[in-house]
Formats: structure tokens, C-alpha cells, sequence
């Protein structure tokens, strides 16, 4: 158990609709990430908060935006979903990079999200 | 661009075997991680690296890093059947690190089947 909890586990719903993802890092770590992972295009970096800001962006399409309030758990809002959003998605943390001097990064144990 | 290749992709052994997973990375970076999966499951932090000629190891697995070459290798020792699972080699983006960024980019990892 790395400390980092997700919610839900599993999420079925339709394309066009709506969803929030949420994930809340490990005790004391200031710095979350949000990964997608599918088949075809593997472990593709999302977005990156750190103590409440947004610090980078991967390959986040604009149909999906995050947030990290001020009790540093985070939400991933994933709309107008196409059957090519289905994928695990998952949160990760860390106390930030420049912290420690590396960037060692815990992760939840995922959400699967399943668009029909 | 960032980019992190692992070979092989696919990776089908005999228990008791040795064998080594490679990962090459495309950019200066002084921070290599080592990540396992099982099927379903989330990622599991298995080795942080810091610097070159770094070592680590841990039961049957042992990883290493020469950033000259941007290669870490992780070497599998008599390999059982409870390594069966697929790794994953992450880099830091050192260029930012201390700045913004923080992210890990991920290769897209090896799955290891260890056969009776």
C-alpha cells in the first residue's frame, strides 16, 4: 500500500458524459501527478500540482482538466468522453522534487474508466 | 523530446534463468527509476538511481545506471515465477528539475512471463 488512495475504483459510463476522478497523495507529500494509462499509447503523463499549483502539463487533452485544493488531494475532471478515453488512470504523489533532490513518485492504485 | 525505449518489450523466461532488461534514454539525466506492475495493479516503486555507476539491489533484482551511455539495465538473478509482472523504467527530467517540472517520463515496459 504506497499510501496514495483513489476514488472510485471503477467508473463505467457513456461517451459525451461527465466524470471527477479524485486522489489523495500520501501524508506530507505536496506534489501529485495524474497518468493515463491504455494499451496503445502506454503510461502517458497528464498534469502535475504542487502545493496547489499547477506546475506541468504532459499530454492532457482540453477536454480534461485538474485541480489541487488546499487539503492537497486532487480531482481529475474527464468530459465529453469518447470510447478512446477508456483507460486506467492514475494519481500519483511525491514530496516534490526539489525537496529531496529526486522525484521518486508514489501511485494510488488507479481508476479504470470504461466509456461506452 | 524525452524519449525512454526498453527492450525487450516482451520477455518469456525459464525459472532459474538470468537475463537483463535494458532501458535507454535520450537526454542528459542523472535520475533513473525502476517501476513494477502486476496485471491490474498499480506501479510499484522498485529502485531510485541517482547517480552514474549507481547499483541497487534487491532479492533476485539488481539495477545499475551509467548516464555516459544513458542506459540502466536491471538485471534478473534465477529468476521464479513470482517476478512475473512488467517493469517499467522512468527519467526524471532533470533539465527542470529544481524548476517547474518534476514529471517522470516512462518507458514502455517489459513484460516478463517466468515459466516452470
Amino acid at each position: 500500500d504506497s499510501g496514495v488512495t483513489q476514488t472510485p475504483k471503477h467508473l463505467i459510463t457513456a461517451t459525451g458524459q461527465r466524470v471527477t476522478l479524485r486522489c489523495s497523495p500520501r501524508s506530507g507529500d505536496l506534489s501529485v501527478y495524474w497518468y493515463q494509462q491504455s494499451l496503445d499509447q502506454g503510461l502517458q503523463f497528464l498534469i502535475q500540482y504542487y502545493n496547489g499549483e499547477e506546475r506541468a502539463k504532459g499530454n492532457i487533452l482540453e477536454r480534461f482538466s485538474a485541480q489541487q485544493f488546499p487539503d492537497l488531494h486532487s480531482e481529475l475532471n474527464l468530459s465529453s468522453l469518447e470510447l478512446g478515453d477508456s483507460a486506467l488512470y492514475f494519481c500519483a504523489s511525491s514530496v516534490g522534487p526539489s525537496l529531496l533532490g529526486y522525484n521518486e513518485q508514489f501511485f494510488g492504485p488507479g481508476t479504470r474508466l470504461t466509456v461506452l | 523530446e524525452l524519449k525512454v525505449e526498453q527492450n525487450p518489450l516482451f520477455l518469456s523466461m525459464q525459472e532459474g534463468k538470468n537475463y537483463t532488461i535494458y532501458c535507454n534514454y535520450s537526454t542528459t539525466s542523472d535520475r533513473l527509476y525502476w517501476y513494477r506492475q502486476d496485471p491490474g495493479k498499480s506501479l510499484e516503486s522498485l529502485f531510485v538511481l541517482l547517480s552514474n555507476g549507481a547499483v541497487k539491489q534487491e532479492g533476485r533484482l539488481m539495477a545499475s545506471l551509467d548516464t555516459k551511455a544513458r542506459l540502466s539495465t536491471l538485471h534478473i538473478t534465477a529468476a521464479v515465477h513470482d517476478l512475473s509482472a512488467t517493469y517499467f523504467c522512468a527519467v526524471d527530467m532533470r533539465e527542470n528539475y529544481g524548476g517547474s517540472q518534476g514529471n517522470l517520463i516512462f518507458g514502455k515496459g517489459t513484460k516478463l512471463s517466468v515459466k516452470p
